[in-house]
């Protein structure tokens, strides 16, 4: 069965560090889809990467990548030069797919990040 | 922005009393989920729709049943509104060519009362 772990609750960083939310994943499907959102305080679930199982390189989007590690079921997400505005709650989530027939789509509880000035 | 709209956005009803959530996309996608979140339990998966009239149950699925007649609309319904079902409802849609994304709807406000 599909499942998704963040073990970290919480984090603190500072201001232009760089920072790691940890996920790991279980599913028995090679064909899958890894993602990570952020929600801010104002509440919106906001898209920001993905990494599909076949994809050969680990994902990039500006300041966000995904170290991607298949044989550990591992999906971290890295933040580079953590800004004020990344404070917020981070889900990573799967979906088995594409070519299920469901692509059901579960995360994980989240881990809420606060960046230190 | 990814056209997705929920309605309404904020709700407010009495114990015992059915309501409907509503989910409409603009995008064609073929799949639609609807979540709850909660502290401390992040989002969960209520019910989700693969195509037309095709739905299956998520994790959460007790005290309340989806429809979906057509591709641009997902329906939540809660036969009969219980105080434990105050959360906030998300909306997601995934599809396209290369089914690389899922985006979500504003959130639902529910409280029963």
């Amino acid at each position: 069965a599909q499942k998704i772990t963040q073990t970290q609750p919480g984090m603190f960083v500072q201001e232009k560090e760089a920072v790691t939310l940890d996920c790991t994943y279980d599913t028995s499907d090679p064909s899958y889809g890894l993602f990570w959102y952020k929600q801010p305080s104002s509440g919106e679930m906001i898209f920001l990467i993905y990494q599909g199982s076949y994809d050969q390189q680990n994902a990039t989007e500006g300041r966000y990548s995904l170290n991607f590690q298949k044989a550990r079921k591992s999906a971290n997400l890295v933040i580079s030069a953590s800004q004020l505005g990344d404070s917020a709650m981070y889900f990573c989530a799967m979906r088995e797919g594409p070519g299920g027939a469901t692509n059901k789509l579960i995360f994980g509880t989240g881990t809420l990040l606060a960046v230190q000035p | 922005d990814a056209g997705i709209t929920q309605s309404p956005r904020h709700k407010v009803t009495e114990t015992g009393t059915p309501v409907t959530l509503r989910c409409h996309q603009t995008e064609n996608h073929r799949y639609m989920y609807w979540y709850r979140q909660d502290p401390g339990h992040g989002l969960r998966l209520i019910h989700y729709s693969y195509g037309v009239k095709d739905t299956d149950k998520g994790e959460v699925s007790d005290g309340y049943s989806v429809s979906r007649s057509k591709t641009e609309d997902f329906l939540l319904t809660l036969e009969s509104a219980t105080s434990s079902q105050t959360s906030v409802y998300f909306c997601a849609i995934s599809g396209g060519e290369l089914n690389t994304e899922a985006f979500f709807g504003q959130g639902t406000r529910l409280t029963v009362v």
